[in-house]
């Protein structure tokens, strides 16, 4: 079956780059997706990459897929206090209708 | 673009009443809801798969009396929470697809369901 993992906590000081790694299952993964949720809030998507894709860029994000490995990872550059959140790595896989399995999320804190 | 509200952000109850939780895509339209449930710092439980006009597809050991699903319009799905239980204290979160680019899911702010 499907499973995504991602580490429980990362810590950074403001204006360094943060980078949240996530580890995936299952390879017929078709979009892979990163959303950030707030306390006390919804989801919010961040971005999303689709599987034949290595990189994708916007603004200060910056995701990797390594499709071999199946990892992937989100950069976040010059991290702001704003930026502290649950970060949730999710895949798609083509084995069901549209479902999505998230990872744990990751919380990041953001030193001012 | 892609906005999904829920109605109420949060709802306390007695146990054995059932309660309504809305949720709307305001600027497009909805083919398939997804209805999840979050525990304190766990992520999210899918619970069930909806689409417009026919039965909601329920995830493994979750109760489909339990949790009636409702997705009578293109913009609307509700969730009712039938004889609640404080076990079912938790934050639930739609979310909705149906955008042509990705299909990708855009999730409501969220229910959090307090059961005394």
């Amino acid at each position: 079956g499907e499973d995504v993992e991602q580490s429980l906590f990362l810590s950074v000081r403001e204006g360094d780059s943060s980078v949240i790694n996530c580890t995936y299952t299952d390879s017929s993964s078709t979009y892979l997706y990163w959303y950030k949720q707030e306390p006390g809030a919804g989801l919010q998507l961040l971005t999303y990459i689709f599987s034949n894709m290595d990189m994708k860029q916007d603004q200060r994000l910056t995701v990797l897929l390594n499709k071999k490995d199946k990892h992937l990872s989100l950069r976040i550059a010059d991290t702001q206090t704003g930026d502290s959140a649950i970060y949730f790595c999710a895949e798609r896989y083509s084995g069901g209708y549209q479902k999505v399995t998230f990872g744990i999320g990751t919380k990041l804190q953001v030193i001012p | 673009g892609a906005v999904v509200s829920q109605h109420p952000s949060w709802v306390i109850c007695k146990s054995g009443t059932s309660v309504k939780i809305e949720c709307r895509s305001l600027d497009f339209q909805a083919t398939t809801m997804f209805w999840y449930r979050q525990f304190p710092k766990q992520s999210l439980m899918l619970m069930a798969t909806s689409n417009e006009g026919s039965k909601a597809t329920y995830e493994q050991g979750v109760e489909k009396d339990k949790f009636l699903i409702n997705h009578a319009s293109l913009t609307l799905s509700t969730l009712t929470v039938t004889s609640a239980h404080p076990e079912d204290s938790s934050f639930y979160i739609c979310s909705a697809s149906g955008l042509a680019e990705t299909d990708t899911q855009y999730f409501g702010p969220g229910t959090r369901l307090t059961v005394l």
